[in-house]
């Protein structure tokens, strides 16, 4: 009974280096999304990929990448990244792209660039 | 983007007290979420809103959809503490999801 899974929970990283985000969903989700969440300002959302094979920039695309891997798996990468991309990164999967349909988030992955 | 403006930002009450928060748009959605986020986890549906209008409850919780579809509200009855955590509202209108910037709630035993 996973649901959303991300990985890692938790990492430091320096100005500049790379990382990769991973979250996989095993409930045969079409639709899936990567968010950031700072203080205040809700969840941002990143990119998202309406069904496996596409994908697009959300409201803050600036410095990320994404690949959606399979229908199951939607990864995020920071290629070099910035302090002003400390934050908790939210991966979330719903059934389709429609706009009725709640989202279903991981536990998150808390980033700190110093 | 559209924006969503949740009030309020927090909220420090005494537990059994009743809680009201809501979301304003100058942007018509075509739903309504509510989401509760507790500490070190993801954010959780509470209530899905799918018509104008449309009044749900979920056990102590209720929400309405406005009727000009611009705005709505989460009330809770006889908060306890387990109601501590940051409520979320999003409202989807298309292929767009916009969220609040989040209500933080505090229960004082």
């Amino acid at each position: 009974n996973a649901g959303v899974t991300q990985t890692p929970k938790f990492q430091v990283l320096k100005t500049g280096q790379s990382m990769t985000l991973q979250c996989a969903q095993d409930m045969n989700h079409n639709s899936m999304y990567w968010y950031r969440q700072d203080p205040g300002m809700g969840l941002r959302l990143i990119y998202y990929s309406a069904s496996e094979g596409t994908t697009d920039k959300g409201e803050v695309p600036n410095g990320y990448n994404v690949s959606r891997l399979n229908k199951r798996e939607f990864s995020l990468r920071l290629e070099s990244a910035a302090p002003s991309q400390t934050s908790v990164y939210f991966c979330a999967s719903t059934v389709t792209g429609q706009s009725t349909q709640p989202q279903h988030f991981g536990d998150g992955t808390r980033l700190s660039i110093l | 983007g559209q924006q969503l403006n949740q009030s309020p930002q927090s909220m420090f009450i005494q537990e059994g007290e009743d809680v009201s928060m809501n979301c304003t748009s100058s942007s018509i959605f075509n739903t309504w979420l509510w989401y509760k986020q507790d500490p070190g986890e993801g954010p959780v549906l509470l209530i899905a809103l799918y018509k104008a209008g449309e009044l749900t409850s979920n056990g102590r919780l209720t929400a309405q959809f406005g009727i000009t579809r611009k705005d709505s509200f989460l009330n809770i009855s006889a908060s306890i503490p387990s109601d501590v955590g940051i409520y979320f509202c999003e409202g989807n209108a298309g292929n767009m999801l916009t969220f609040g910037g989040g209500t933080r709630l505090m229960v004082k035993p």
